[in-house]
């Protein structure tokens, strides 16, 4: 079975500045890894997925992750935060079968002035 | 594209009655869907795949005789919740698959559920 782990439930960051939320997964068997952002009373977004290739990969909003097999992760990255990525963010696994996903815990971006 | 709807998106109800929960997926045929269930400030949690035309699959844990799903088309599931106590209380959220669409899941916005 796998799991994910979003060690991180808050991030406060400042507008303009460059955030990171990690993600580490576990699974005996080839994986597919999603980010979705949601925003309050909404249901999710899909900010980016790897399903196989480059292992970086980029996304809506100036989101990107990169996949690291060697690590299980898959942390995702903006270089520059608006107030507007305020919001929840979910680290999902997908190994393909009925396209079930397991979700992280999810991680708290607070951007502030 | 890949819009998918849920009504309501809210609802209030008296504990022991039903509420039936309707996920539209409003410009594709969906070959599955998903209900989720979200409590406060956690993950969603995975109740039960609903393929169209079949019976849903539940995960480990969730009474299928308290959560009713029916498929009726590629375009809708319900989810009815059952002689409902405060305890379900919580953010429902549907999610459905686009053929052709490897492995992406198109969400739906959540429907919050407050038994009194």
């Amino acid at each position: 079975a796998q799991s994910v782990t979003q060690l991180d439930s808050q991030v406060p960051v400042f507008e303009e500045a460059p955030v990171e939320l990690r993600c580490n997964y576990s699974s005996s068997v080839s994986v597919y890894l999603f980010w979705y952002v949601q925003y309050p009373n909404q249901g999710l977004q899909l900010l980016l997925k790897y399903l196989s290739g480059s292992t970086l990969v980029k996304g809506i909003n100036g989101f990107e992750a990169e996949f690291n097999k060697s690590q299980t992760s898959f942390h995702l990255r903006k270089p520059s935060v608006h107030i507007s990525d305020t919001a929840e963010y979910f680290c999902a696994v997908e190994t393909g079968t009925a396209s079930k996903l397991t979700f992280g815990t999810g991680t708290r971006l607070q951007v502030t002035l | 594209g890949a819009v998918v709807s849920q009504h309501p998106s809210r609802v209030i109800c008296k504990s022991g009655t039903s509420v039936k929960i309707e996920c539209r997926s409003l410009d594709f045929q969906a070959t599955t869907m998903f209900w989720y269930r979200q409590f406060p400030k956690k993950s969603l949690m995975l109740m039960a795949t609903s393929n169209e035309g079949s019976k849903a699959t539940y995960e480990q844990g969730v009474e299928k005789d308290k959560f009713l799903i029916n498929h009726a088309s590629l375009t809708l599931s319900t989810l009815t919740v059952t002689s409902a106590h405060p305890e379900d209380s919580s953010f429902y959220i549907c999610s459905a698959t686009l053929l052709r669409s490897h492995n992406e899941q198109f969400f739906g916005p959540g429907t919050r559920l407050t038994v009194l």
